[in-house]
């Protein structure tokens, strides 16, 4: 039972332009949201995160959309950078210090 | 800059052979958690501690799987014997305790490979 789902396995955007990422869930307990980013043979680096009591969060050229009803959420990079081709990971978890529910993961491409 | 230590970055066994990863999770950090990998998935976890105490091992295969966190900082995973299943990336990720602290660090991870 695939709890948070990536369904998109990759994406090749250009440089420069917007790369957008996209996320569902199905459990409801589900109150905190966090993307990961992750090179190959190294661990996941925490990127940006979101509470389910807000819609959207900002840090620098990365974005975070939450929409509740839809069960959704999506990660928005602008302007997409060549080193920001890796794997990107969706995470859930109910409650603070508690197990992290991982997508499959989506592999963004910026190409030049 | 604080970080979470593992080690071997890769192991490579036979089957039915023991093997021990290490983790030392980042300063001050009261849970730790194991998560493996495997290739085109994302992490799941096996065992999580807060301080030296087991919080979830539901999904550790008991049988041939152990985890200890003796004196609530550092932490070693146990397979014994290894199966050829075993082979993934293990990964080991810390936090602090409390409201706020939702975010997880992870460690680059032990490459397993059995033969």
């Amino acid at each position: 039972d695939q709890q948070v789902k990536q369904n998109s396995p990759s994406l090749s955007v250009q440089e420069g332009r917007i790369s957008i990422l996209n996320c569902d869930y199905t459990n409801s307990m589900f109150d905190y949201f966090l993307w990961y980013k992750k090179y190959p043979a190294e661990g996941p680096t925490f990127l940006i995160s979101i509470s389910s009591i807000k819609d959207k969060n900002e840090d620098g050229r990365f974005t975070v959309f939450l929409n509740k009803s839809a069960k959704h959420l999506s990660l928005h990079i602008v302007p997409s950078q060549p080193g920001d081709s890796a794997v990107y990971f969706c995470a859930a978890q109910t409650g603070t210090a508690s197990k992290l529910t991982f997508g499959t993961g989506t592999r963004l491409q910026v190409t030049l | 800059e604080a970080e979470v230590a593992q080690s071997p970055r890769y192991k490579i066994t036979e089957k039915s052979q023991a093997v021990a990863f290490w983790c030392d999770p980042i300063s001050g950090h009261a849970t730790l958690y194991w998560y493996r990998q495997i290739l085109g998935q994302g992490p799941e976890l096996l065992v999580q501690f807060q301080d030296e105490s087991v919080v979830d091992d539901s999904q550790l295969p008991k049988d041939r799987f152990s985890a200890e966190r003796l004196k609530g900082v550092d932490s070693t995973l146990k397979i014994q014997p290894a199966e050829l299943g075993d082979s993934a990336m293990y990964l080991c990720a810390s936090s602090g305790f409390g409201r706020g602290n939702n975010e997880q660090f992870f460690g680059p991870g032990t490459r397993l490979t059995v033969l």
